[in-house]
């Protein structure tokens, strides 16, 4: 099975902080993600990358930067930690098959900015 | 922008009864998955639903795509509680990796 792991489940940050949060999967996938969930918003995307060193901007990208030096770990970065970046993140991987893209997440993390 | 929308937001339902999550999405798509989230877990995936007309089936549930409506509906038989969860609707377009997700249905099922 594919797994996608994301370094931590629980943080707690200090408004301001740089904040990295990590993932790494290891099925060689193409393309790795990074959204964040909100009660009653459902799933955003902030960044996605289809290959190494290579990014894209999703919706939601403002306050947010990430890093893929590597195929199999995509960093998701907040520069400096605001209030309204408490949220819950998850990282998922995937790769076209049959012309599906279909996702694998990982477990989350819950980010709280104090 | 693309938007999709489910609803309702919140079900809940009881045991045995039948039901339907409608999802609707506001521009061209041809890619239309179905997500599973138990409470405290991630997402996994359900199904993938890849051209107009497709129907897909697992236990329970079942899965249908109308692209000329941009709707797709879930539809879940004779609920069990094992079924408690939230389930979330995502479209995207051949050649566009992106994934777009819509609010999620929390769906609990009452014995």
């Amino acid at each position: 099975d594919v797994k996608v792991t994301q370094s931590s489940r629980y943080l707690v940050k200090r408004t301001g902080e740089k904040v990295f949060l990590e993932c790494v999967q290891d099925m060689d996938h193409e393309n790795m993600f990074w959204y964040r969930q909100d009660p009653g918003l459902g799933l955003r995307l902030i960044y996605f990358s289809y290959d190494v060193k290579m990014k894209e901007k999703g919706d939601i990208p403002e306050g947010y930067s990430v890093s893929r030096e590597k195929k199999e770990r995509f960093s998701l970065i907040l520069e400096s930690a605001s209030t309204n970046q408490t949220s819950m993140y998850l990282c998922a991987s995937g790769f076209g098959v049959g012309g599906a893209n279909v996702l694998t997440f990982g477990a989350g993390s819950r980010l709280t900015v104090l | 922008e693309l938007k999709v929308e489910q609803n309702p937001l919140f079900l809940s339902m009881q045991e045995g009864k039948n039901y339907t999550i409608y999802c609707n999405y506001s521009t061209t798509s041809d890619r239309l998955y179905w997500y599973r989230q138990d409470p405290g877990k991630s997402l996994e995936s359900l199904f993938v639903l890849l051209s107009n007309g497709a129907v897909k089936q697992e236990g329970r549930l079942m899965a249908s795509l109308d692209t000329k409506a941009r709707l797709s509906t879930l539809h879940i038989t004779a609920a069990v509680h094992d079924l408690s969860a939230t389930y979330f609707c995502a479209v995207s377009n051949f050649g566009n990796e992106k994934l777009t997700f819509g609010t999620g249905t929390r769906l609990t099922i009452i014995p």
